[in-house]
């Protein structure tokens, strides 16, 4: 059975300050890997995407970065957190349908 | 590009009640897929539907693509299924199946 984990949980981070969110995809090999980000009380927007190791495609730009440096494995980050980053990031696999992992809440202050 | 509507966007039921969730976009989609976020945030797959209709115990999925529309219908509704129902459409079949999301029905069901 595939599992999908990301990590931290959450987060509370002051503005300025770096950020690195992970997200682990365990029983599928060479899977579509996604970032979407959820403000409080709103929709999902797509973020990134990726269909194979070392390749990643920028959806929307929110000062952020993403890479995918194994073929289970995608991490979002920045050097420099905004007040606008604060939401709910969540990580999804596809292979056609897409299946999402437990999120990361992040509030930056 | 892809714009999806969801209505309503907020529905309160009493328990036992039915609910139909639409959801309407505006360019040709290859897949529709909805989603159940828990209040404490898990985005759930409940159906992948790219046409027809589809089951999976109380919930039905219909999807008419030509039309470009979709809808869920939650029967005998439960407390448990209190939360927020997105609907999600993906306008291409390549590698990046971006879906583009509706702004999602919440629904609280009271017993």
């Amino acid at each position: 059975a595939q599992t999908i984990h990301q990590w931290p949980v959450a987060e509370i981070k002051a503005v300025g300050s770096p950020l690195s969110l992970g997200c682990t995809i365990k029983g599928k090999s060479s899977p579509n890997l996604y970032w979407y980000w959820q403000a409080t009380g709103g929709t999902l927007q797509q973020l990134f995407y990726s269909i194979t190791v070392g390749q990643v495609e920028s959806v929307v730009q929110l000062n952020l970065s993403a890479s995918r440096p194994k073929d289970d494995q995608f991490i979002l980050s920045t050097e420099k957190l905004l007040l606008s980053h604060s939401g709910f990031y969540l990580c999804a696999w596809s292979l056609g349908e897409q299946y999402f992992g437990p999120g990361t809440r992040l509030t930056v202050l | 590009g892809q714009q999806v509507q969801q209505s309503p966007a907020s529905l309160v039921l009493q328990e036992g009640e039915n609910a139909e969730l639409q959801c309407n976009f505006s360019s040709t989609a290859t897949r529709l897929q909805w989603f159940y976020q828990h209040p404490g945030g898990r985005l759930v797959s409940l159906f992948y539907n790219p046409s027809g209709t589809k089951h999976t115990g109380r919930l039905t999925s219909t999807t008419v693509t030509n039309e470009r529309r979709g809808s869920l219908h939650i029967s005998s509704s439960q407390t448990t299924d209190s939360g927020t129902y997105f609907c999600a459409i993906a306008n291409s079949g390549g590698s990046n199946a971006k879906l583009t999301f509706g702004k999602g029905t919440k629904l609280s069901v009271k017993s």
